[in-house]
């Protein structure tokens, strides 16, 4: 079974804190991705890795920056927390065929809840 | 308007019941959909995905798509309390598998 695990479940820090969330998945997939999770404005895309020290900005990537220094591992930084980043954080991973075709389905871990205070 | 959308709920049936749980998108380029269930507190899991417009079917769980309306559903039948979960409807796009996510639907199957 794949599975995708993240540092924390739940997580509480204050405003202007660096947060680290940490996510490390055992399948040797290619593509990994960081989205959160709101009421109402469902899973949005924050960013995502196709390889080693590659990223891409998904659709929300303001305040969050990300590091991919081993393969398994997917980092997301918020540099300086603030009150509107309060949510949770879902770690995906995919991979990606001897052909080069991307699978389209998304391994998610349980997911991180940040409260930002 | 955005790519997909999904009435957010919450749906509440009692057991036994047909359940349809459905979406609507305004991306022709969308070839490929997916249902996800998430359970309270876990993150999205895959339960079905359909290549092409018609039905697929998968136990109780039934895929519907027309692409000429552009509406997709997800059919439960003989729902049970175990299904109460958010049901998220899913589409890629884009070279690096870009999904773009419904809202969610949140069920609830009453014993």
């Amino acid at each position: 079974d794949v599975k995708v695990t993240q540092s924390s479940r739940y997580l509480v820090k204050r405003t202007g804190e660096k947060v680290f969330l940490e996510c490390v998945q055992d399948m040797d997939h290619e593509n990994m991705f960081w989205y959160r999770q709101d009421p109402g404005l469902g899973l949005r895309l924050i960013y995502f890795s196709y390889d080693v020290k590659m990223k891409e900005k998904g659709d929300i990537p303001e305040g969050y920056s990300v590091s991919r220094e081993k393969k398994e591992r997917f980092s997301l930084i918020l540099e300086s927390a603030s009150t509107n980043q309060t949510s949770m954080y879902l770690c995906a991973s995919t991979p990606r065929g001897l052909a080069g075709e991307n699978s389209h389905e998304q391994y998610f871990g349980p997911g991180t809840r940040l409260t930002v205070t | 308007q955005k790519e997909v959308e999904q009435d957010p709920g919450p749906l509440s049936v009692p057991e036994g019941a047909i359940v349809s749980l459905n979406c609507t998108y305004s991306n022709s380029a969308f070839q490929y959909f997916m249902w996800y269930r998430q359970y309270s507190r876990k993150g999205p899991e895959l339960l079905m995905y359909t290549y092409s417009s018609g039905n697929k079917e998968d136990g109780r769980f039934t895929a519907q798509v027309d692409k000429s309306s552009k509406y997709i559903s997800l059919f439960i039948r003989d729902s049970q309390p175990s299904d109460s979960a958010t049901y998220l409807c899913a589409m890629p796009s884009g070279g690096y598998q870009k999904v773009t996510f419904g809202t969610g639907t949140k069920l609830q199957v009453i014993p």
